[in-house]
């Protein structure tokens, strides 16, 4: 079972760069996430999704952007990218938004910007 | 004030120790309380989940919230090697809230 599957696995970014990270996720959960981890920060919500067409701001939206053209696709862009994205990101999904459904992690992006 | 407030150790135990990992929070509309399991280079996976204040148990992990306290608990019992990883708390209410995570590591 693949679950949750993040490309690329690494990047190194130069200031003002931009990429797009992709998710893709196989269960066919309704619920799509992205977050970052940080050193003594614990994961933060970046921007999240409910359904196929949907997305939404979530703690640290700045400088993110994303789109969900399909309902197994989560796509995070950094338009410019910045020293202080230098980060790993995780995508998760769920089947639902109720707090009794797990979300499912992938393996995480680990990115640096120069 | 961070709404989840986990120690992050690291904290290091011989095998067979029992482990008591904690978090405090400070939001109590939070309903949900999970603890989720890090290993490295790897994404977090669910360990437990409980909804009510109380214990619940599953093999060598027992999860306890104490909601009057804003407390929540995960002991290990006879701890493994294998269980060295980064533990993450984690509370739910509209959206899920991690604390930082503690690093654990289980020496033989």
């Amino acid at each position: 079972n693949a679950g949750v599957t993040q490309t690329p696995k690494f990047r190194v970014l130069k200031t003002g760069q931009s990429m797009t990270l992709l998710c893709a996720q196989d269960m066919n959960h309704e619920y799509m996430y992205w977050y970052r981890q940080d050193p003594g920060m614990g994961l933060r919500l970046i921007h999240y999704s409910v359904g196929e067409g949907t997305t939404a701001k979530g703690e640290v939206p700045d400088g993110y952007n994303v789109s969900r053209l399909k309902k197994q696709n989560f796509l995070l862009g950094l338009e410019s990218a910045a020293p202080s994205q230098t980060s790993v990101y995780f995508c998760a999904s769920s089947y639902s938004g109720a707090g009794n459904q797990p979300q499912h992690f992938g393996d995480g992006t680990r990115l640096s910007i120069l | 004030q961070k709404e989840v407030e986990q120690d992050p150790g690291p904290l290091s135990v011989p095998e067979g120790a029992i482990v008591s990992l904690n978090c405090t929070y400070s939001n109590s509309a939070f309903q949900y309380f999970m603890w989720y399991r890090q290993y490295s280079r790897k994404g977090p996976e669910l360990l437990m989940y409980t909804y009510s204040s109380g214990n619940k148990e599953d093999g060598r992990f027992t999860a306890q919230v104490d909601k009057s306290s804003k407390y929540i608990s995960l002991f290990i019992r006879d701890s493994q090697p294998s269980d060295s990883a980064t533990y993450l708390c984690a509370m739910e209410y509209g959206k899920l809230t991690f604390g930082q995570g503690t690093i654990l590591t289980v020496h033989p």
